[in-house]
Parts: C-alpha cells; sequence; structure tokens
C-alpha cells in the first residue's frame, strides 16, 4: 500500500482537462512544498513533470500544472493530447530519514 | 551532459546478494544527494535509499539492514549492495541525482532485478 493515495484511473477527450489528485499527511505532503509529479510511458523511466508543487522543468509544456491545499496536491493537465496518456505519479518528500514517498500511480486515458 | 547509466541487474536466487553499480557523468557524485528508487512490474515508485553529500544514509524500512548504498568517488559511481534478497525486492531500479538547489534532478535508464527461484 502506498503511502499518498491517487485515483488508479482517469481519462478524458482530446482538448479537455483532467485533474489527478493525491492526498497524504500532515508529515508528507501537508508538511513540504516538495511535491513533485511524473509521467512515464510503457518501458520508460519517469519523466520529472513538476516540482516543489507547481514549478515546471525546462521543456514541459505549460498545459501541465501543479497546486497543493493542505494535504491533498493537484495535477491538472489542459488541452489534452494523445502523447498525454501514460502512467502519472505523484511524490513528497517526507523529511531526512523517510526522504521520499510515492502514490499508486494514476492511468490516464485520452479517449 | 548529465547521465547516469545503472548496471548489474539480473535473476538472483532469494536469499542472494547483488551490487548494483550507477556510473555518473557530468557532474561529481560526492557533491550531489544521489538515492535509488524501484518500481516492482506493474506497480508503482517506491523509495529505497539515499546518500546525502555528508555521507549519511537513510533507507527505507523495507530495506534496512538488508541494502547499503554506497560511492566510490574516484570512480564516480553510485553503489546499492543488496543482501538477503526476497521475491519482493523484483523491480526495476532507477538511479537518482536528486534536486537541491540549482541541481536539477536526474534519472538513469533502470536495470532490472528479479528475485526468484
Amino acid at each position: 500500500q502506498s503511502a499518498l493515495t491517487q485515483p488508479r484511473s482517469v481519462s478524458g477527450s482530446p482538448g479537455q482537462s483532467v485533474t489527478i489528485s493525491c492526498t497524504g499527511t500532515s508529515s508528507d505532503v501537508g508538511g513540504y512544498n516538495y511535491v513533485s509529479w511524473y509521467q512515464q510511458h510503457p518501458g520508460k523511466a519517469p519523466t520529472l513533470m513538476i516540482y516543489d508543487v507547481s514549478q515546471r522543468p525546462s521543456g514541459v509544456p505549460d498545459r501541465f500544472s501543479g497546486s497543493k491545499s493542505g494535504n491533498t496536491a493537484s495535477l491538472t493537465i489542459s488541452g489534452l493530447q494523445a502523447e498525454d496518456e501514460a502512467d502519472y505519479h505523484c511524490c513528497s518528500h517526507a523529511g531526512r530519514n523517510t526522504y521520499r514517498v510515492f502514490g499508486g500511480g494514476t492511468k490516464l486515458t485520452v479517449l | 551532459e548529465v547521465q547516469l547509466v545503472e548496471s548489474g541487474g539480473g535473476l538472483i536466487q532469494p536469499g542472494g546478494s547483488l551490487r548494483l553499480s550507477c556510473a555518473a557523468s557530468g557532474f561529481i557524485v560526492s557533491s550531489c544527494r544521489m538515492g535509488w528508487i524501484r518500481q516492482a512490474p506493474g506497480k508503482g515508485l517506491d523509495w529505497v535509499s539515499i546518500i546525502y553529500s555528508d555521507d549519511t544514509t537513510s533507507y527505507a524500512d523495507s530495506v534496512k539492514g538488508r541494502f547499503t548504498i554506497s560511492r566510490d568517488n574516484s570512480r564516480n559511481t553510485l553503489y546499492l549492495q543488496m543482501n538477503s534478497l526476497r521475491d519482493d525486492d523484483t523491480a526495476v531500479y532507477y538511479c537518482v541525482r536528486e534536486r537541491s538547489g540549482q541541481i536539477d534532478e536526474e534519472w538513469g535508464r533502470g536495470t532490472l532485478v528479479i528475485a526468484s527461484s
């Protein structure tokens, strides 16, 4: 069982927006502004899409945005495209001893 | 160009040992927080271990006492010594340079470990 809770799957049509939630506790998501999101296509390594709750690495489209409220973080993908179909993993810092905790991953299907 | 290349994975019987290596280029391993993250087949990501630039280390409870993270500064390489392997250690193991200040996060492509009889 993963430390962070994500929906197992979400879906949307091209051009629509989808939001993926990630719920933790005050010891991880709620306690630090160090939430990150990863996109993973089958057979590939994860790719960082969002870090520090809402920051985008260079090269990540601004269709991807992140936010946080209390113990829940969210990833929103607007203007869905076929290539966005992938698994998305959330991650939070959880202190020096348990450096990272992850969610179980959410499969995004573009209809 | 920053690059991380893992090696050392393979098929190992439960109870056995394996050492994973992560050869780094384009930066100095000893100056960074470095770690290992794994992913069991069809599952989510799972944090394993980290080594800080001051050489302190931390481990997930599931591997504490069995796995040891270390680095060889002369080879600019990160290691993960895995002992007493169990079936549930089967996973792709990724080497990660953790983001810290101006240092960006970076992942390797992973190496597959299968612990099975």
